[in-house]
């Protein structure tokens, strides 16, 4: 088995307040971006995209920014909630025809009441 | 629809047997990708196929893997001898293949080799 795990960063939020989750992404040609929601033993969920053309796209208590500049994507939660605890992760999309999107390391929301 | 179905939920088995993974992706969507679930590593593509076609196995960790998309609507992934190391949780995810929309995931089959 594995001796050493990868320790995910952790952002601890008191039930109600807003959350934001930061990702930094690796390629400047990558043109389409989702963030994905994982809960313990479950596959990733698809939460919200943005496409490279937008800065920011909103959801139902979900807003995503996109900063090109600086290759820096972030998930805003607002009034978050119990049931958002989960593990976050960004991902983008390789441009060139076909989707492949490569995964970051993900990000743990813990929610406290 | 029912979604990505993958079976087994879990298997268990020991080193050097043959591990077949399973995926049916959804109806209608013609792309699909295995991906690898680690501590170690995080969510690591290994394979992804456009219209029962491997487009890219670069993500494939060596010879003793092995995928297959015999048709539109299922996919295995197979290990052969597995090992130890290839214990981790494998899913599937399926998307419409345009360049628009997420993956769906499947649940994962969680794979371990003792």
């Amino acid at each position: 088995g594995e001796s050493v795990g990868l320790h995910l960063p952790t952002l601890s939020v008191q039930e109600g307040d807003n959350s934001i989750i930061n990702c930094a992404y690796s390629n400047s040609a990558s043109d389409y971006f989702i963030w994905y929601k994982q809960e313990s033993g479950k596959g990733p969920q698809f939460i919200i995209d943005i496409r490279s053309n937008m800065d920011k796209r909103q959801g139902q208590r979900v807003t995503v920014l996109l900063n090109k500049t600086v290759k820096h994507l972030s998930l805003q939660i607002a009034a978050t909630q119990p049931g958002d605890s989960a593990v976050y992760f960004c991902a983008e999309n390789f441009a060139g025809g076909y989707n492949k999107l490569i995964f970051g390391a993900g990000t743990r929301l813990a929610v406290h009441p | 629809d029912a979604g990505v179905i993958q079976s087994p939920r879990h298997e268990v088995t020991e080193m050097g047997q043959e591990v077949t993974l399973r995926c049916k992706p959804i109806s209608g969507h013609n792309s699909l990708f295995w991906y690898r679930q680690t501590m170690m590593r995080g969510l690591e593509l290994l394979i992804y196929f456009n219209n029962n076609v491997p487009i890219d196995d670069s993500g494939m960790p060596e010879d003793r893997f092995s995928a297959k998309m015999p048709n539109a609507s299922f996919s295995t992934l197979k290990i052969q001898p597995s090992e130890p190391r290839d214990s981790a949780v494998y899913f599937c995810a399926s998307s419409p293949g345009t360049d628009s929309g997420g993956y769906t995931f499947g649940s994962g089959t969680r794979l371990t080799v003792v």
